[in-house]
């Protein structure tokens, strides 16, 4: 099962900032946030990971609590092109060191014109 | 890098038939993942391979899906005697070391069943 928490759906103007947020209460020490965004019809997209620390990348920011409880995702300036459904995934050892990533249903953004 | 390619990207094929998918990752990615996806879902994990060693296989592969990765390069999923349940978007990525790196996606390969 999904560890993580999020809106089932957003909406956003185009060229203001997206903010998505995602709860993790569960995380524990050795598990990362990642981000990962879908298209309509298409593979998963990478967007961004992190651990502790505040991640940047030319796609988007991760912003994480100092807890680890909950991030954010900021799309600076997002675009038409930004709607999508976004998953956010804690990703660790799960057993065996398979690394798996476990979607959730995701948040979809709508960036309005 | 031309990144995950998966092949074909649409397959439409009658009940009870037979299927292969083909999956080639990101040249030196040692791991290798499959997921199903339907409709309105998030991806669900299937089976995943370290180099050729198939190493996890979730209870969503039933005893007509299996999948392959001679030689820890490219991969198939087979599923055999398909039903209109198998109906979805399959799913390769891949990756390269532990948690903390990325894992990439194809696009995908949707099978219809008829």
């Amino acid at each position: 099962d999904a560890k993580t928490t999020q809106p089932p759906s957003m909406d956003c103007a185009e060229g203001r900032a997206a903010n998505l947020p995602c709860n993790h209460s569960t995380i524990s020490g050795n598990e990362y946030v990642y981000w990962y965004r879908q298209i309509h019809s298409q593979g998963p997209q990478y967007i961004i990971h992190g651990l502790k620390n505040n991640e940047t990348n030319e796609m988007a920011s991760l912003i994480i609590t100092e807890d680890r409880k909950s991030s954010t995702l900021i799309l600076p300036h997002a675009t038409l092109r930004d709607t999508a459904v976004y998953y956010c995934i804690v990703r660790g050892d799960s057993g065996g060191s398979n690394y798996k990533l476990t979607f959730g249903k995701g948040t979809l953004l709508t960036v309005n014109p | 890098d031309t990144g995950v390619s998966q092949d074909p990207r649409h397959k439409i094929t009658k009940r009870g038939q037979n299927v292969t998918f083909r999956c080639d990752p990101i040249s030196e990615h040692n791991r290798l993942y499959w997921y199903r996806q339907t409709l309105g879902q998030g991806p669900e994990f299937l089976t995943y391979f370290q180099n050729e060693a198939q190493l996890e296989k979730s209870r969503l592969l039933s005893d007509r899906f299996s999948a392959e990765r001679p030689k820890g390069s490219f991969s198939t999923l087979e599923i055999q005697r398909t039903e209109q349940g198998d109906s979805a978007m399959y799913l390769c990525a891949s990756s390269f070391g532990g948690v903390g790196t990325e894992a990439f996606f194809g696009q995908g390969t949707r099978l219809t069943v008829v």
